[in-house]
Parts: structure tokens; C-alpha cells; sequence
């Protein structure tokens, strides 16, 4: 049974630039949440997928999107990269009919220079 | 602002001792605090979690101690030994009544059991 999964496993990108990151969720789940987590901090929640549908947002700017597809695997994007955007990115899998836990993939490390 | 804080910011403690991590929140609605472990170039990974209807649970040599009047909560380790050495998270997430809301997590705390 795989579990979530992430490419790229590093990036690095200039500013200014645009990214896509990638997610396939673990099998049989059906919800995906997007994570930023910055060097020596907690991870933050940048929004969370689906039914192919943005269901709910933290405290992100709209250069941050995503995109959910039929088999339940997401697309991050970011727009406009900032050196800010400089971090790990984490995917979470879970499923809405069950309860709150979440399972995370090994995340993408971005690096803006 | 942080709704999550988390204590020590680092710990370190000898084989075989108590390992002790405590976290307050502010955010009543916050109904399923899991306590997260992450080891370098890794995600983090679920290690026990409770909701605010018992005081403890323990799974293991993990125990997650909850005071819901006081609105604060702790993962203490017992017998620490060096494969524990890693950073842990608490966090917190609201009952929406629908599966799992996003996580807010605690800073983390760097732990290192000393052989």
C-alpha cells in the first residue's frame, strides 16, 4: 500500500519564476492538503482539496494555487516566486468521511535563489 | 498569531529518561490534537493523538497528557533512547463535523537523547 508520495523531491527556482508541485494521495483517500514548512518552524496550511474543489484556506496569498484531478492526485502552484517561498512543501492525505487524521508524503524542498 | 505554542524549543535528555513536550492552545474549537515526529529530509509522521474528552492516552512509551480547562497538552516519552532523537510537533484541528481540517501546528521541539 503506497503511501503519499511527492515530485519533485528538491527544486530550485529563480524570483520571479512560477512552480508546479505534485502529489498522489495515499490509496483510498480522498482529500489532499498542501503545507509549507519553513526551515526550524512548524508546518502551515496553505489550503486542502476536494472533490476536485478548493475546501478550505489558510493564510496564503492567491499566488498560491492548486488544482485537484479526478483520482484524487493535486497540483501545487505558486506564482511570482518570493526568496520567502524558500522551504519544504508537505502534501497530506486523509479522508473526509473518516476522521481528522493525516498522513504526510516526504515533501519538496524549494529553493528560491 | 500562533494558536499553538509549543515548549522547550529544544530538549535534551538522557537514555532512558522522561521525555517531556508540552503545548497550550487558544482556540476553544480546537477539537483532535495529534502529536507529530519528524526526523531530517522526512515528513512528519503521526505518533498518537487524542481528543479533549479523555486526560490521557497512552500508546507505547508514548503517553499525551490534556487539561481542557487549563486548554494545554503534553507528550511525555518514557525509557528516551537515541532513535527517538527528532522533532516533534503538537497540533491542533477543529471538529467541522467533516474529516480533517488543516492542521495548525506548534514551532516544534528538537529533541536529542544523549546514549
Amino acid at each position: 500500500d503506497a503511501g503519499v508520495t511527492q515530485s519533485p523531491t528538491h527544486l530550485i527556482k529563480t524570483r520571479g519564476q512560477q512552480v508546479t508541485l505534485r502529489c498522489s494521495p495515499k490509496s483510498g483517500h480522498d482529500t489532499v492538503s498542501w503545507y509549507q514548512q519553513a526551515l526550524g518552524q512548524g508546518p502551515q496550511f496553505i489550503f486542502q482539496y476536494y472533490e476536485e474543489e478548493e475546501r478550505q484556506r489558510g493564510n496564503f496569498p492567491d499566488r498560491f494555487s492548486g488544482h485537484q484531478f479526478p483520482n484524487y492526485s493535486s497540483e501545487l502552484n505558486v506564482n511570482a516566486l518570493l526568496l520567502g517561498d524558500s522551504a519544504l512543501y508537505l502534501c497530506a492525505s486523509s479522508l473526509v468521511a473518516g476522521d481528522e487524521t493525516q498522513y504526510f508524503g516526504p515533501g519538496t524542498r524549494l529553493l528560491v535563489l | 498569531q500562533q494558536q499553538v505554542k509549543q515548549s522547550p524549543q529544544s530538549l535534551i535528555v538522557q537514555k532512558g529518561g522522561i521525555s517531556i513536550i508540552n503545548c497550550a492552545y487558544e482556540n476553544t474549537a480546537f477539537d483532535y490534537f495529534p502529536w507529530y515526529q519528524q526526523f531530517p529530509g522526512k515528513g512528519p509522521a503521526l505518533l498518537i493523538a487524542i481528543r479533549p474528552d479523555v486526560s490521557e492516552k497512552k500508546e507505547g512509551r508514548f503517553t499525551i497528557s490534556f487539561n481542557k480547562s487549563a486548554k494545554q497538552f503534553s507528550l511525555h516519552i518514557m525509557d528516551s533512547q537515541p532513535g527517538d532523537s527528532a522533532t516533534y510537533f503538537c497540533a491542533a484541528v477543529p471538529n467541522s463535523g467533516g474529516g480533517a481540517d488543516g492542521l495548525t501546528f506548534g514551532k516544534g521541539t528538537h529533541l536529542i537523547i544523549q546514549p
